[in-house]
C-alpha cells in the first residue's frame, strides 16, 4: 500500500565504504527525485529522473550516482562515503500533468550515518 | 535562480489558537506553484497545502489557509485551532512550471503546541 517506499530506513557505515538506497514508487508517476537534508533540516534536490531520463543533476559530487532501471524507481549509489554525507536522504515521485504538476510525494526517508 | 526564506526558525501557539507561518520567495516566473509541507518527528514529508500563481484565491484546506501576495512574493500560512498533531517542522517550498520540477526549500519552521 506504501506509494513511495525506501529501503533501508537507517544506515550506518564507515568512512570510505560504499553503500545503495533504494527507492519504489507505485503511483504510476513518470517522475522521481533524490533530496538530501541535512543537519540543520535544510532539504535540498539532487536529481530527478523522468521516464528514466535524467533531467535534474545538481552540483552533487560525482561519488553519488543515481540509477534509474525504470520509471518506478530510483536507486541511489554513494562511493568512498565522507563524514559529511550523513544525512537523511529523501525520495519521491511526481505526475507531470497540470492537474497533478507540483505535487511530490515522498518517502520516508534513508537516515544515513558515516562514522 | 529561485530561493525561498522562511525567517521564523521557532513558533509556538497554544492549543486552540490561531498561528501564522511566514514565507517569502524569489522568482522571475509568473506561473509557478507554492507548497507547505509538514515533517513531523517520524521524518515523513506531508503535503499540507498547495497554491498554483496564478489563481488569485487562497487555497484552504480544513484549518490550514494561505495568504498568498504574489506582488510582495509572500506565502503564508495560517493554522486555526491549532492541535497537538500539528506540532512539526513546517517547510515552505517553491515548485516550478516550466522545466524541470524541482521543489526549492525554505529553511524550515519549527512549530510547538503547549497544551
Amino acid at each position: 500500500d506504501t506509494a513511495v517506499s525506501q529501503t533501508p530506513k537507517y544506515l550506518v557505515t564507515q568512512m570510505g565504504n560504499d553503500k545503495s538506497i533504494k527507492c519504489e514508487q507505485n503511483l504510476g508517476h513518470d517522475t522521481m527525485y533524490w533530496y538530501k537534508q541535512d543537519s540543520k533540516k535544510f532539504l535540498k534536490i539532487m536529481f530527478s529522473y523522468n521516464n528514466k531520463e535524467l533531467i535534474i543533476n545538481e552540483t552533487v559530487p560525482n561519488r553519488f550516482s543515481p540509477k534509474s532501471p525504470d520509471k518506478a524507481h530510483l536507486n541511489l549509489h554513494i562511493n568512498s562515503l565522507e563524514l559529511g554525507d550523513s544525512a537523511v536522504y529523501f525520495c519521491a515521485s511526481s505526475q507531470h500533468s497540470r492537474l497533478q504538476l507540483g505535487i511530490q510525494y515522498f518517502g520516508p526517508g534513508t537516515r544515513l550515518l558515516v562514522l | 535562480a529561485q530561493t525561498v526564506t522562511q525567517s521564523q526558525p521557532e513558533m509556538s501557539v497554544q492549543e486552540a489558537e490561531t498561528v501564522t507561518l511566514s514565507c517569502t520567495y524569489d522568482t522571475s516566473e509568473s506561473d509557478y506553484y507554492l507548497f507547505w509541507y509538514k515533517q513531523p518527528p517520524s521524518r515523513q514529508m506531508i503535503l499540507v497545502i498547495r497554491q498554483e500563481a496564478y489563481k488569485q484565491q487562497n487555497a484552504t484546506e480544513n484549518r490550514f489557509s494561505v495568504n498568498f501576495q504574489k506582488a510582495a512574493k509572500s506565502f503564508s500560512l495560517k493554522i486555526s485551532d491549532s492541535q497537538l498533531g500539528d506540532a512539526a517542522m513546517y517547510f515552505c517550498a517553491y515548485g516550478q512550471i516550466q522545466g524541470a520540477q524541482k521543489l526549492v526549500f525554505g529553511q524550515g519552521t519549527r512549530l510547538t503546541i503547549n497544551p
